[in-house]
């Protein structure tokens, strides 16, 4: 069974310059989380759908931050304009149905802001 | 606000040297409890979830128990691929049940 996939692994941009980050859950899974995870950190939760519709947002930083997940499948994290807080690993996470299953993450990508 | 607190920090062990990583947390009420390992540059790695006190589960040299209050998890002979951090997460009962993580123990175990 394939994992979670995400894309770019790496990313390096300036402040103030936009940026996007897809993910692939795995085939199936109803939910899809993303967390930012900050060096030293554990994962913070920034939203979390179930199928097509958001489920939590409320640590997301809404004026910058904005996310989809059409079809319900795959997802795509935008931050726009980006600042040098933003600098951190995005994951991105999946689960069969919402509460009590363990969560499958992808990789992440790492994003450094300049 | 639910809280998770991770201990130590750090861990340095040398091969064989048994030990347990300590998780305690301020929920009201818990659905459940998970472990996961994350290694450099990867994202975390399932590894337990518990659901009531008293609950212990065990793969390979890893075993996790839960009370009411904190979580350990014991490494028992541990080898150097056993080498990562190790992150605890609470799940309330309410709501969509998001996770709380701690901030992880980071494990060393020297050959």
């Amino acid at each position: 069974e394939a994992g979670v996939a995400q894309s770019p692994r790496y990313k390096i941009i300036e402040k103030r310059q936009s940026v996007a980050f897809w993910c692939n859950p795995i085939s199936g899974h109803a939910t899809l989380y993303w967390y930012q995870q900050i060096l030293g950190q554990g994962p913070k939760l920034l939203i979390q759908f179930q199928n097509n519709g958001v489920v939590d947002d409320s640590q997301l930083p809404k004026d910058r931050f904005s996310a989809e997940r059409l079809k319900g499948v795959d997802s795509t994290l935008k931050i726009q304009p980006a600042k040098l807080e933003d600098s951190a690993v995005y994951l991105c996470a999946s689960s069969p149905f919402t509460g009590g299953y363990e969560q499958y993450f992808g990789p992440g990508t790492r994003l450094t802001v300049t | 606000e639910d809280q998770v607190t991770q201990s130590p920090e750090a861990l340095r062990l040398q091969e064989g040297e048994s030990s347990s990583l300590n998780c305690s947390y301020t929920v009201s009420g818990l659905r459940g409890l998970f472990w996961y390992r994350q290694d450099p540059g990867k994202g975390p790695e399932f590894l337990f979830t518990l659901y009531s006190a008293g609950e212990e589960k065990e793969k390979e040299r890893l075993k996790a128990t839960l009370t009411k209050k904190e979580s350990f998890l014991h490494i028992t002979a541990p080898k150097p691929e056993d080498s990562a951090t190790y992150l605890c997460a609470v799940q309330p009962p309410s709501g969509y049940s998001t996770l709380t993580f701690g901030k992880g123990t980071m494990l060393l175990v020297s050959p």
